[in-house]
């Protein structure tokens, strides 16, 4: 199975564009996540959604906007670009089936390196 | 929220020796710990975890410790080989009300195994 897979793998972007990065996963799960990783700073979350028609912010929403219409797509919106928006993006998801919710081990996707100029 | 601080940020050792990580934490509901290790240009993948109910858990040269009074955890690397040079995370699952199921991670570890 293919998993969790992000699109595009890198890209360039002015500043002031708009761009939305793509994250699939073929594997059910209920919770997706969006991280965002800059040197020192670890990995921070920006939205995520606990289950299709929900979504909550994280620790740095600003600027981004997610939306889960079904199970296995949770697209990241950048409405308009800013150079500190520069950085590795990371989907990742997990399931919340049965009772072992809060234990169960979040899959990362490949990553999606963006630079904003 | 959950605070959780990872020390140190980097870490090398000579191949053989053994490579400690520590966490901490700050809010007591949060009851599961997972490590990742990122490889570089890679995406993090989980290692080991461990949950509240438990202080210790090995697996074969890796274990990570717990203890919830104290709120913090440990990644112990014995024997440690040049395949273990990567960054690792910590990391603490809350789980109360809107923010159930959500990692916060700490800010890594580069550890540098050295032939």
């Amino acid at each position: 199975t293919a998993g969790i897979t992000q699109a595009p793998t890198s890209q360039i972007l002015a500043a002031g564009r708009s761009m939305t990065l793509r994250c699939t996963q073929d594997m059910r799960h209920n919770a997706m996540y969006w991280y965002r990783q800059d040197l020192g700073l670890g990995l921070r979350l920006i939205h995520y959604s606990n289950t299709a028609g929900t979504t909550g912010k994280g620790e740095v929403p600003d600027g981004y906007s997610v939306s889960r219409a079904n199970t296995d797509d949770f697209p990241l919106t950048l409405a308009s670009a800013v150079p500190s928006q520069t950085s590795v993006y990371f989907c990742a998801s997990s399931s919340t089936s049965g009772g072992a919710y809060l234990y169960n081990e979040q899959f990362f996707g490949p990553g999606t390196r963006l630079t904003v100029l | 929220g959950e605070n959780v601080e990872q020390h140190p940020s980097t870490l090398s050792v000579q191949e053989g020796d053994s490579a400690v990580i520590k966490c901490t934490y700050s809010d007591s509901a949060s009851n599961y710990f997972p490590w990742y290790k990122q490889e570089l240009g890679k995406r993090p993948q989980l290692i080991i975890d461990i949950r509240s109910n438990v202080g210790e858990k090995k697996d074969q040269r890796i274990a990570v410790t717990l203890n919830k009074t104290a709120k913090h955890f440990s990644l112990h690397i014995t024997e440690t080989q040049p395949e273990d040079s990567a960054v690792y995370f910590c990391a603490a699952i809350h789980d109360r009300g809107s923010t159930l199921g959500r990692l916060y991670f700490g800010r890594g570890t580069q550890l540098t195994v050295w032939p």
